[in-house]
């Protein structure tokens, strides 16, 4: 079966300094994987995904993950934060070539607080 | 374009009681998904619908059911609420194929007395 881990619950940061989230997978097959954020009384939106090809992904607002195969993770990167990025971000994977519908198994989820 | 709507936004019911839930799926898609968000959790699926056909089903025992309609917007039925389906239920929509990104709605807040 496959599982997500988020190995951070929370994670506080000051503006304009980096941040990495952690995300490891475990799949005996190949997965997509993706990045949503779910802003407080809010639905999920896609921040970026992986399908193929380059193992860095970027997103329009500065973020970016990078697929690392052999460590089977996902880890999300910014190099300077904003307040605005205050959120829930979840880690999420499909599992290439499977039936059965495109179900996204996510993992727990880490709270980014921004602070001054 | 009108993104993925959901009704509706709160909801109180009672042990034993029944609920629908409503989705709205964005223009252009023919594939709902259902999940639930417990809280501090992150979604799990519930089940999946494309062509109004349930095309996929997450470990919810059967009490939890659903439709879809032809014009693609969906229902999920909650028989015999338990206090443990108290939840956020979001809905999602894309098109079909594994690789498009499913667009999630705001969510129904269900709380269960």
């Amino acid at each position: 079966a496959q599982s997500v881990t988020q190995l951070d619950s929370q994670v506080p940061v000051f503006e304009e300094a980096p941040v990495e989230l952690r995300c490891n997978y475990s799949s005996s097959v190949s997965v997509y994987l993706f990045w949503y954020v779910q802003y407080p009384n809010q639905g999920l939106q896609l921040l970026l995904k992986y399908l193929s090809g380059s193992t860095l992904v970027e997103s329009i607002n500065g973020f970016e993950a990078e697929f690392n195969k052999s460590q089977t993770s996902f880890h999300l990167r910014k190099p300077s934060v904003h307040i605005s990025d205050t959120a829930e971000y979840f880690c999420a994977v499909i599992l290439a070539g499977a039936g059965g519908g495109n179900k996204l198994t996510f993992g727990t989820g880490t709270q980014l607080k921004v602070e001054l | 374009e009108t993104g993925v709507t959901q009704s509706p936004t709160h909801l109180i019911k009672t042990r034993g009681q029944q609920v629908t839930l409503r989705c709205s799926s964005q223009s252009g898609h023919n594939t709902v998904s259902w999940y639930q968000q417990a809280l501090g959790q992150g979604p799990q699926f519930i089940f999946q619908y494309y062509r109004e056909e349930e095309n996929g089903r997450g470990n919810f025992p059967p009490r939890f059911s659903g439709l879809q309609f032809p014009n693609y917007s969906s229902e999920l039925n909650v028989n015999a609420l338990e206090l443990d389906d108290s939840a956020l239920y979001l809905c999602a929509s894309s098109s079909v194929g594994t690789m498009d990104t499913q667009y999630f709605g705001p969510g129904t807040r269900l709380t269960v007395l």
